[in-house]
């Protein structure tokens, strides 16, 4: 079963309107951290939000938020007041947090939205 | 400060080559991955460092891929006797160590590596 799910491929929004990127994640961890980055045209991948599986609040980081629905095993990325400069490939990605140490601590991506800002 | 970098930016070779990729993380950190990019696979980890540790090297598609941390810092994966299925973008990521926590990875711009 895959770990991170993205089921929007692409996505279009107009500039200065608010669109929410979906994310849903399978872990049986109960520690995780849950990761959104951007991947412009450029190629660099660009660390956006993260919110950790014991956080109580949702994550915001300036025009980002993340919508945590822990039970429902979802992180949705939602970026308000969209730009021009928003267009770009969005990952969701996994850490899962194991006890054991020494564990690799890589993150799971998903398969990525190519989110559209049209003027 | 500088961010991660990652060289040769492209390298295309010819099936049956070795290829050297290079990578600098963020002084001072401890924990260093290599990720593949390809249309057909994602994103897929290859390998993990953490200081002076044995690497986690559970995400390797083969044994022609290896990997070494020179000094706690730089790292050179390696591929021999490249295939055309090992074309994709190589990323390369640090981050301040392997704890819990935000501890978010910073990615290098990535080696974009074409197999003729």
């Amino acid at each position: 079963a895959q770990k991170i799910t993205q089921t929007q491929p692409g996505m279009f929004v107009q500039e200065k309107e608010a669109v929410t990127l979906d994310c849903t994640y399978d872990t049986s961890d109960p520690s995780y951290g849950l990761f959104w980055y951007k991947q412009p045209s450029s190629g660099e991948m660009i660390f956006l939000i993260y919110q950790g599986s014991y956080d109580q609040q949702n994550a915001t980081e300036g025009r980002y938020s993340l919508n945590f629905q822990k039970a429902r095993k979802s992180a949705n990325l939602v970026i308000s007041a969209s730009q021009l400069g928003d267009s770009a490939m969005y990952f969701c990605a996994m850490r899962e947090d194991p006890i054991s140490s020494g564990s690799a601590r890589q993150l799971t991506f998903g398969s990525g939205t190519q989110l559209t800002v049209l003027p | 400060g500088a961010g991660v970098s990652q060289s040769p930016s492209n390298k295309v070779t010819e099936k049956g080559k070795d290829v050297e990729l290079r990578c600098d993380p963020i002084s001072g950190h401890t924990a260093l991955y290599w990720y593949r990019q390809s249309l057909g696979q994602g994103l897929e980890f290859l390998i993990y460092f953490q200081g002076n540790s044995a690497p986690d090297k559970s995400g390797l598609p083969s044994d022609r891929f290896s990997a070494e941390r020179t000094g706690g810092s730089v790292s050179t994966l390696t591929i021999q006797r490249t295939q055309q299925e090992d074309s994709a973008v190589y990323l390369c990521a640090s981050s301040l160590d392997s704890g819990t926590g935000k501890n978010e990875q910073f990615f290098g711009p990535g080696t974009r590596l074409t197999v003729l």
